[in-house]
Formats: structure tokens, C-alpha cells, sequence
């Protein structure tokens, strides 16, 4: 089952502007990831942010963390065609009694599509 | 470091039949996940592996199968495919003992189609 759902499905925008996706959750955690696919290839991991984290940046990515409303966002600035691709958001769920030994849970994702 | 390396990119079977599907983690990095990933059901845990125990499963039949090797290579089994069984098979290897604490780094993945 889906721990996460990416909000919009499909995003498409002008290259040089701001793409914002947003990822809900079900549970409590521990993580939450952020991975990229391009055109059903291998994942690759883009951020990590820990619960008791509300932001954190790297380059151009900005990635948001409300655990109160099990949500999270990520927002890629000035975007390059070369960011076309799906986005995942990826959660591993906190449990005291399993701790160390989670699984990822994926999002359904978001599909950006940069138009040059 | 070489990244994840996962054998054979592609793969066509017939229903029935069964499979075998390698990855080969990034050196040093001793837990291994993998992943099934369809455009229905999207991005799906099948288990993960640390030194050789599998110690956590997804929700899959028991079809399906996994081992891990001393020097961390993990190989994964589909036994009787069926034709749902066609998919993306990711795997991931992690750095941390603690598995999904940490980032995972993925391989390219295996395309299996059943026909």
C-alpha cells in the first residue's frame, strides 16, 4: 500500500520557473526522502529530511517538513529542462519496536515535464 | 565507487516459468532492498537484506524470494511468474546498518516481462 501521495500527478512548466510538489503521509516517521526517476530508470536520491526537521536545502532544492499535518513539500528553483522527470517522496515508518529496520514506502509521484 | 549494479537489465520470460535476478551494492554497504515498481501499483518494498538475514518483507506472495551472499551481493527469486509479475525490479543497497535510516542508493534496475 501507499504510505505517500505526491500532489499535483503531473506538473508542467516554463523552464526558468519554480516547480512545487507536495507529499502526504500516513503515519508517524522517522525520514522522509525525496528520490528522482528519469523515464523508468533507477532512483536517485535528491534530500533526506529527519522528523525533527522542518527545512532543509541542497542547490537549488528546498524541501519542507510539517509532521503535525504529515506533509511535506519540494520546491526545485530556476528549473533546467534536465529536471524533467518523476518525483518521489519515500517515508520509512516509525516503529519502537522494529527501529533500524524500517522499509521505504513510496508515493505515488509527480511527473515534472520543463517545456524550454 | 562503482555504483549499484543490477543483472540483466532486461529479461523476457513465460508464464511458468521462473527467475533469478542479481544486484551487486556499492562496496562497503551491507544492506540491501529491493523494489517492484509497476504503473498500477507504482513503487513496492519486496524485502531488505543485512549480513545475510533478511529482516524486513513487503507484502508480496511467497513466490517470491531473496537471498544475500557473504560479500553482500543479494539475488532475488521469482518463482511460477505470472503476468502481473512484469515490472521494474530496483534494487538498493544503504551504507547504515540501521537500512532505511539513510539514503539509499539505487541501481538501474532489471525490466521483466512476462509474456
Amino acid at each position: 500500500s501507499q504510505q505517500g501521495e505526491e500532489d499535483p500527478q503531473a506538473l508542467s512548466i516554463q523552464e526558468g520557473e519554480n516547480a512545487t510538489m507536495n507529499c502526504s503521509y500516513k503515519t508517524s516517521i522517522n525520514n522522509l526522502q525525496w528520490y528522482r526517476q528519469n523515464s523508468g530508470r533507477g532512483l536517485v536520491h535528491l534530500i533526506l529530511i529527519r522528523s525533527n526537521e522542518r527545512e532543509k536545502h541542497s542547490g537549488r532544492l528546498r524541501v519542507t517538513l510539517d509532521t503535525s499535518k504529515k506533509s511535506s513539500s519540494l520546491l526545485i528553483t530556476a528549473s533546467r529542462a534536465a529536471d524533467t522527470a518523476s518525483y518521489f517522496c519515500a517515508t520509512d515508518a516509525f516503529q519502537l519496536s522494529n527501529f533500524g529496520n524500517e522499509k521505504l514506502t513510496f508515493g505515488t509521484g509527480t511527473r515534472l515535464t520543463i517545456i524550454p | 565507487k562503482a555504483g549499484v549494479t543490477q543483472t540483466p537489465r532486461y529479461l523476457i520470460k513465460t508464464r511458468g516459468q521462473q527467475v533469478t535476478l542479481s544486484c551487486s551494492p556499492i562496496s562497503g554497504h551491507r544492506s540491501v532492498s529491493w523494489y517492484q515498481q509497476t504503473p498500477g501499483q507504482g513503487l513496492q518494498f519486496l524485502f531488505e537484506y543485512f549480513s545475510e538475514t533478511q529482516r524486513n518483507k513487503g507484502n508480496f506472495p511467497g513466490r517470491f524470494s531473496g537471498r544475500q551472499f557473504s560479500n553482500s551481493r543479494s539475488e532475488m527469486n521469482v518463482s511460477t511468474l505470472e503476468l502481473g509479475d512484469s515490472a521494474l525490479y530496483l534494487c538498493a543497497s544503504s551504507p547504515s546498518s540501521w537500512g532505511t535510516y539513510n539514503e539509499q542508493f539505487f541501481g538501474p534496475g532489471t525490466r521483466l516481462t512476462v509474456l
